[in-house]
């Protein structure tokens, strides 16, 4: 499930099932999406990237969708393991803004063996 | 290869301690930053440096000074910190500013 406010939004998925996290970004202008992978402890890993001008990527096990008419992004990790329970970053390059990136909120991916 | 190193992975310092951070990498990335992450909420973004030179700084203290020695390295100069300052210092690098951003490990800074 998921919970709102104070704490980081939460997904607890059961190995082997699918999971997808989502994440709504902020202005329109923004060309340019990465999702990250942060395990406790370390700092946040690349996972995919996407451009504007696409609105599907795919990866090993993961996939980036991109509807830029409500500004939503996902990332479907496929047959999830153990090992990918993390907190998930979506960030969002602005156009013209010199390689700032801003950083959602994230989600706790937790998956149960 | 897409590795960035960052020392010392901890720090503690007083509040009237100078230290430095340091971050390292050799992949030919023309573009590093600085960014500083608090427990539970995503990193937020200090500095910029592209081709050596510091093409943006988000508003930091001055306490905080960041230099670009060469194209590989990239350090972080502090001086009376604050308690409030205590947090993960992140280094990324990418071979430009629009494209993807790595990161190292961070160093854990805590101010006593």
């Amino acid at each position: 499930g998921e919970s709102v406010g104070l704490h980081l939004p939460t997904l607890s998925v059961q190995e082997g099932d699918n999971s997808i996290i989502n994440c709504a970004y902020s202005n329109s202008a923004s060309d340019y999406f990465i999702w990250y992978k942060q395990e406790s402890g370390k700092g946040p890993q690349f996972i995919i990237d996407i451009r504007s001008n696409m609105d599907k990527r795919q990866g090993q096990r993961v996939t980036v969708l991109l509807n830029k008419t409500v500004k939503h992004l996902s990332l479907q990790i496929a047959a999830t393991q153990p090992g990918d329970s993390a907190v998930y970053f979506c960030a969002e390059k602005l156009d013209n803004q010199g390689g700032k990136l801003i950083f959602g909120q994230g989600t706790e991916l937790s998956v149960k063996p | 290869d897409t590795e960035v190193t960052q020392t010392p992975k901890h720090l503690v310092m007083g509040m009237t301690n100078k230290k430095s951070l340091k971050c390292e990498q050799h992949m030919g990335h023309r573009a590093m930053y600085w960014y500083k992450q608090k427990a539970k909420k995503p990193p937020e973004l200090m500095f910029v440096y592209s081709y050596e030179k510091l093409s943006i700084n988000e508003s930091v203290p001055s306490r905080f000074s960041p230099e670009c020695p060469n194209s590989s390295l990239l350090n972080l100069h502090l001086h009376a910190l604050q308690p409030e300052d205590s947090a993960l210092y992140l280094c990324a690098s990418s071979r430009a500013l629009v494209r993807e951003q790595y990161f190292g490990p961070g160093t854990r800074l805590t101010v006593t």
